[in-house]
């Protein structure tokens, strides 16, 4: 079977930092993927991991500890554009590359 | 930057009505999806295709949706008979063949499917 789970909502304040955790158990591991969605608009892609370890890009950061089955987004300096939910997913070994999505974590930046 | 354009971005039917929903994925891409998203639900997986056939498709593809690439640029989801329950953004998503496992799925900004 498949679970991913996520926190359903995350409070912060502009220019602090947050931590996004995601747990999942799935029935193959070839990558874990986080997307940012603004309501009502398309999932964007941020970030990849996909051996155990931090991945940085700018603001963004994602660990993946693949023996735990965990992950996590970390956002810096936060500004009040990154309001938005964030989804974990990840892409089983079996099938066309498909990605499985989490509930995702609803984020509000606070002035 | 290339994108994944869909049309209509908002579609309103009668239960009972065929929609068909259009997009036009990334033009060097290879790997196509449909995903739906019910209001203030997780994204669905809905369906793959590679090379001109389907190459996976979860429970909620059952025999009333078809996905057709009709030509080289236009990926359709046909919903054959719509129910209330099919209300949802419907994403459409590509991905490119041979740039390695870390290339993500590219969305489309959606089409927002309400059944009445």
């Amino acid at each position: 079977g498949q679970n991913i789970d996520q926190p359903t909502e995350m409070t912060a304040t502009e220019g602090a930092i947050v931590q996004i955790n995601c747990t999942y158990q799935t029935s193959g591991f070839n990558g874990l993927f986080w997307y940012q969605q603004h309501a009502g608009e398309a999932p964007t892609f941020l970030s990849y991991n996909v051996l155990d370890g931090l991945e940085e890009k700018g603001r963004f950061s994602s660990f993946l500890s693949r023996s735990k089955g965990y992950s996590y987004l970390l956002l810096k300096e936060l500004q009040m554009k990154d309001s938005a939910s964030y989804l974990c997913a990840v892409r089983e070994d079996t099938g066309f590359q498909k990605l499985v999505f989490g509930t995702g974590t609803r984020l509000l930046v606070s002035p | 930057e290339p994108e994944v354009t869909q049309t209509p971005s908002h579609q309103v039917t009668q239960m009972g009505q065929e929609v068909i929903l259009r997009c036009v994925p990334i033009s060097n891409h290879l790997y196509f999806y449909w995903y739906r998203q019910i209001l203030g639900q997780k994204v669905e997986f809905l369906v793959s295709f590679y090379n001109n056939e389907i190459s996976e498709k979860s429970e909620i593809f059952d025999d009333q949706f078809s996905v057709e690439r009709p030509d080289g640029s236009n990926f359709t989801l046909k919903i054959r008979s719509t129910k209330l329950e099919d209300s949802a953004m419907y994403f459409c998503a590509s991905k490119p063949s041979g740039t390695g496992d870390n290339s993500p799925l590219h969305f489309g900004n959606g089409t927002r499917l309400t059944v009445t």
